[in-house]
């Protein structure tokens, strides 16, 4: 079965930082990419970021960018989230999300792919 | 990027009756070496994460009921279910996974009328 096991959420002030990580099991943590998908309370789904698999090439909604950084240790089956010069508009939930086995290519399947399993979610509470 | 745009944001219907959201993209999401679109639809109760139910557009994914159904090519996708049960009661969201960022639309919630 595949897993995704989510945690380091928490109450942090404006700008400060926060690690998430998220778990994985239950299938070839290294070939896949993987995603970062955040929901502020009461709202709809945003993307956040995205690494492909290998940790190559990452991906960043603009709202993020410069100041979150995607990572993975496919030695430790862990995909992380590194949020720093936090807002309060980045409160919210953050699942982590697998993408669904498209094409193989090279050393990993391909990025573009629906989000077939997720993680339960953690939150993320920026507030003073 | 593309800009998804779902509609209507709400919408009740009686229980056995028919539920239709609509999903627009901003430019096409059709790949031509493949002709697939890219576009997903999930859905999200309260308290959870949100659940892979269509994907290519108009594929199920494998559990899903066959009163869930998609259609659509380019830039208009919809997601029909035939015939509402109170279980589907939910938010329903479409995505484009065509090329990043992977944009979601705002979401439909449905309820029971």
């Amino acid at each position: 079965d595949v897993k995704l096991a989510q945690s380091g959420g928490g109450l942090v002030q404006p700008g400060g930082s926060l690690r998430l990580s998220c778990v994985a099991s239950g299938f070839t943590f290294k070939s896949y990419a993987m995603n970062w998908v955040r929901q502020a309370p009461g709202q709809g789904l945003e993307w956040v970021s995205t690494i492909t698999g290998g940790g190559d090439n990452t991906y960043y909604a603009d709202s993020v960018k410069g100041r979150f950084t995607i990572s993975r240790d496919d030695s430790k089956n862990t995909l992380y989230l590194h949020m720093s010069s936090l807002r309060v508009d980045d409160t919210a939930f953050y699942f982590c999300a697998r993408p669904a086995p498209g094409y193989f290519e090279g050393s990993a399947y391909s990025f573009t792919e629906p989000f077939d399993h997720w993680g339960q979610g953690t939150l993320v509470a920026v507030s003073s | 990027d593309i800009v998804m745009t779902q509609s209507p944001d709400s919408l009740a219907v009686s229980l056995g009756e028919r539920a239709t959201i609509n999903c627009k993209s901003s430019q096409s999401v059709l790949y031509s070496r493949n002709n697939k679109d890219y576009i997903a639809w999930y859905q999200q109760k309260p308290g959870q994460p949100p659940k892979l139910v269509i994907y290519w557009a108009s594929t199920r994914e494998s559990g899903v009921p066959n009163r869930f159904s998609g259609s659509g090519s380019g830039t208009d996708f919809t997601l029909t279910i035939s015939s509402l049960q109170a279980e589907d009661v939910a938010v329903y969201y479409c995505q484009q996974y065509h090329s990043a960022p992977f944009t979601f639309g705002g979401g439909t919630k449905v309820e029971i009328k």
